[in-house]
């Protein structure tokens, strides 16, 4: 069975600019969740998408957002972008909603804002 | 009290000996415990889980969760020097139904 598939892996932005990330989720996992891990701040979690809709959100400003379609298939956004964005942006999906799941994570987008 | 507590390390532990990763909680009532192993520059892999007080074993490691002291450890025995690494915990919360990471261990398996 195929993992989690993120893109792109690495990304270039000026601060300012937006960003769309994208996740597809392993075959049949209908909960996908995402997370941005830090040197300083470790893994952070953002939101969590099930079944089209937010089921659950961190505590990160309304610049992160994100929605999840039919397939399962995930994106997430993060508008205005500031320095201190610079991050591991993971996703991970889990075959059920909410924390008590097993979780299993992509290979990450590396976002750098200059 | 952080939600989730590791020891930084490096943890430094001879090839072939037991190296025992440990990571305290605060929520009383979380009930799904896990342990992600984190190559530098790669995701996090998904090593064991666990749902109940007690031990449980899947080849050389060793989950081991104590509910009543809020602690779960990571046994890795006959330690290789692939397996240094960074060791992450991660504990559901209840109350707003969460997995809070710990900002993990780094293990180093010396040969």
């Amino acid at each position: 069975k195929a993992g989690v598939t993120q893109t792109p892996r690495y990304l270039i932005k000026t601060r300012g600019q937006q960003v769309t990330l994208s996740c597809s989720p392993i075959s049949g996992h209908r909960s996908v969740s995402w997370y941005q891990q830090t040197p300083g701040q470790g893994l952070q979690f953002l939101f969590e998408y099930f079944s089209e809709t937010q089921r659950n959100k961190g505590n990160f400003p309304g610049r992160f957002s994100g929605r999840q379609f039919s397939n399962s298939r995930s994106e997430m956004n993060v508008s205005t972008l500031e320095l201190g964005d610079s991050a591991l942006y993971l996703c991970a999906s889990s075959l059920k909603g909410g924390s008590s799941y097993e979780q299993y994570f992509g290979p990450g987008t590396r976002l750098t804002v200059t | 009290q952080k939600e989730v507590e590791q020891n930084s390390g490096p943890l430094s532990v001879p090839e072939g000996a037991i190296a025992s990763l440990n990571c305290t909680y605060s929520d009383r009532g979380s009930q799904s415990f896990f342990w992600y192993r984190q190559y530098s520059g790669k995701s996090p892999e998904l090593i064991m889980f666990i749902y109940s007080n007690g031990d449980k074993e899947d080849g050389r490691f060793t989950a081991q969760l104590n509910k009543a002291s809020q602690y779960v450890s990571l046994l890795i025995r006959d330690s290789q020097p692939s397996d240094s690494a960074t060791y992450l915990c991660a504990v559901n919360t209840v109350r707003d139904d969460k997995i809070i990471f710990g900002k993990g261990t780094r293990l180093h398996i010396l040969p």
